[in-house]
């Protein structure tokens, strides 16, 4: 069975700085990898998704994140926050053979501060 | 037109009662889904169905009761609700069972007291 690790619950971080939220996940088979971003009181959008090829994928609000497949990592990152990137942000993973059940992680808020 | 939509949006209701939260997609997907979001944030699957049938149905009290009456809704009905089950509810579907983007209702906030 797949698992997900946010080893961070809360990331503050100033206006216009870089940000990496960290992803590591466990699994006996091939996966594909997600980033979920919820804004407060609303549900979850797809950030962006790793399915295969380029291990680095861009998303949309000027997110990418890398796919490392010896250290089971996909670190989010963006070179410049802006306020309203403030969020709960959710790292998932679900196996190639059955994608229909997407495990999420323990999420991670980031909170920008002016 | 909103893709998925959950109603209700909030629910508060005493410990016992029996509740049935409705979520409609119209995006033509054949694949939805229920998940719980506790007050740590931590989502967890609970059931899904593919063209209204049965496909996972995770560890999750018999008193929780999905219902597919067609492929665009997918019902829950929870009996004799207990102090744990406040949590918020998302609904999700995805285009088939083996689709990897998951598009998400706004969320029930239920609150038992």
């Amino acid at each position: 069975a797949q698992s997900v690790t946010q080893l961070d619950s809360q990331v503050p971080v100033f206006e216009e700085a870089p940000v990496e939220l960290r992803c590591n996940y466990s699994s006996s088979v091939s996966v594909y990898l997600f980033w979920y971003v919820q804004y407060p009181n609303q549900g979850l959008q797809l950030l962006l998704k790793y399915l295969s090829g380029s291990t680095l994928v861009k998303g949309i609000n000027g997110f990418e994140a890398e796919f490392n497949k010896s250290q089971t990592s996909f670190h989010l990152r963006k070179p410049s926050v802006h306020i309203s990137d403030t969020a709960e942000y959710f790292c998932a993973v679900s196996e190639t053979s059955s994608a229909s059940k997407i495990i999420f992680g323990s999420g991670t808020r980031l909170s920008i501060r002016p | 037109d909103t893709a998925v939509s959950q109603t209700p949006k909030y629910l508060v209701t005493q410990m016992g009662n029996d509740k049935s939260i409705k979520c409609e997609q119209n995006l033509g997907h054949d694949t939805m889904y229920w998940y719980k979001q506790d007050s740590k944030k931590f989502l967890k699957i609970m059931f899904s169905y593919n063209n209204k049938e049965l496909i996972i149905n995770e560890t999750v009290p018999n008193r929780f009761s999905p219902k597919s009456p067609d492929k665009a809704h997918l019902n829950l009905h929870i009996n004799s609700l207990e102090l744990g089950d406040s949590a918020v509810y998302f609904c999700a579907s995805t285009q088939t069972a083996g689709n990897t983007e998951a598009f998400f209702g706004q969320g029930t906030r239920l609150t038992v007291v």
